[in-house]
């Protein structure tokens, strides 16, 4: 059983839309969460983390995360073509991250 | 300020020969960890070091594998001999040891073995 599991996707979604990007994990200790996103031919860029349950916002991401149910997510609102890129869902335990494959986000202009 | 410095960007070359592979951290981090990521596999954690000493190396795949640690600005991955499975993208990051934690990733180095 994977740790953190991703829909690989590609979830498109138009232009101008929210994208919904969503991870679960099984770790139940987990206590640090991640989102990175990784454009093709790039390495990881962090933008968001979170540490408390419900939601977190910064811009147009919001990381919303539910440790009773074991899954955090990223919202993305008003998403813009540039946004196109692989959205890797990262949970700490111990001193490691423990990445998932990633979701292909298409934004459609 | 600078992120994370890697060095080579690419590198190509033969079956049985020697790769090293560079790392600069962020200045005042104290965690560094080497990645390899593959189409197949994903990112995998290969070693992490906390000031300097390898803490977990049981992501080093075989004892083909290597890293260093000599001082706080440097470190090395070396891969000898190299095998065409070993084609992948390393990359390494940085962090603090403590409080949040956040993983700041290098630019990675393109490996290809032929």
């Amino acid at each position: 059983q994977k740790e953190v599991e991703q829909n690989s996707g590609p979830l498109s979604v138009p232009e101008g839309a929210i994208a919904s990007l969503n991870c679960t994990y099984s770790d139940r200790v987990s206590q640090s969460f991640f989102w990175y996103r990784q454009y093709s031919g790039k390495s990881p860029e962090l933008i968001m983390s979170i540490y408390s349950n419900g939601d977190k916002e910064d811009g147009r991401f919001t990381a919303q995360l539910n440790k009773a149910s074991q899954y955090v997510s990223l919202l993305i609102r008003d998403s813009q073509p540039s946004d196109s890129a692989t959205y890797l869902c990262a949970v700490m335990e111990a001193y490691k991250y423990i990445f998932g494959t990633g979701t292909r986000l298409k934004v459609l202009a | 300020d600078a992120g994370v410095i890697q060095s080579p960007r690419h590198e190509v070359t033969e079956m049985g020969q020697e790769v090293t592979l560079r790392c600069k951290p962020i200045s005042g981090h104290n965690s560094l960890f080497w990645y390899r990521q593959t189409m197949m596999r994903g990112l995998e954690l290969l070693i992490y070091f906390n000031n300097n000493v390898p803490i977990d190396d049981s992501g080093m795949p075989e004892d083909r594998f290597s890293a260093k640690m000599p001082n706080a600005s440097f470190s090395t991955l070396k891969i000898q001999p190299s095998e065409p499975r070993d084609s992948a993208v390393y990359f390494c990051a940085s962090s603090l040891s403590t409080g949040a934690r956040e993983q700041y990733f290098g630019p990675g180095t393109r490996l290809t073995v032929t």
